[in-house]
């Protein structure tokens, strides 16, 4: 089956620096992949569409400075956190599609970040 | 903007037992998909079924079905035979083709021994 994974499973980092989250589609090419946020007993709120090769498309009230997501390959897309606050600390999860016309989305296992 | 709800936040069931979780969506489209994703503990997403809104009839997975009434935007998950495995949140899911995915707020399902 269709495996994405993500790296760093979790990561703890200062007030004010920056941190990437890597997600890799191991088995298929990914055109479109979505990132998204969960805080603890929510549900899954999504941040960002990237299609490889273009610009990510971002939901409401996601700040595209903040959160810059990178889609260069086809199996591997980047969110970096920049300037962390607490407030970004949360688990975010990112999925993958064969295409954006695709109905099923493959899921990564999430990263837990923690910001100090 | 589509919206999916999830009325039970919370729904017990004990092992063996039949339990069926509740999910209704607002949409003005009539081509669309609709899931169920487990995400047990370890916080992996796991798709447990899919509707294509097209398809009259319902689907099934093993110990897995939906109730799916278009007219009425209700898309229930029924799991029968439920298993300690089974315990984890769920939540559904909607998709109009080439469009992001909606989520409903998730239920938490616990399977009593």
């Amino acid at each position: 089956g269709a495996v994405v994974s993500q790296h760093p499973s979790w990561v703890i980092c200062k007030s004010g620096t920056s941190v990437k989250i890597e997600c890799r589609s191991l088995d298929f090419q990914a055109t479109t992949m979505f990132w998204y946020r969960q805080f603890p007993k929510q549900s899954l709120m999504l941040m960002a569409t990237s299609n490889e090769g273009s610009k990510a498309t971002y939901e409401q009230g996601v700040e595209k400075d903040k959160f810059l997501i990178n889609h260069a390959s086809l199996t591997l897309s980047t969110l970096t956190v920049t300037s962390a606050h607490p407030e970004d600390s949360s688990f975010y999860i990112c999925s993958a599609s064969q295409s954006s016309w695709d109905n099923e989305q493959f899921f990564g296992p999430g990263t837990r970040l923690t910001v100090l | 903007a589509q919206t999916v709800t999830q009325s039970q936040p919370e729904m017990s069931v004990q092992e063996a037992e039949t339990v069926t979780l509740s999910c209704t969506y607002d949409t003005s489209e009539s081509d669309y998909y609709l899931f169920w994703y487990k995400q047990p503990p370890s916080r992996q997403m796991i798709l447990v079924i899919r509707q294509e809104a097209y398809k009259q009839q319902n689907a099934t997975e093993n110990r897995f079905s939906v109730n799916f009434q278009k007219a009425a935007k209700s898309f229930s998950l029924k799991i029968s035979d439920s298993q300690l495995g089974d315990a984890a949140m769920y939540f559904c899911a909607y998709r109009r083709l080439g469009n992001q995915f909606y989520f409903g707020t998730g239920t938490s399902l616990t399977v009593i021994p």
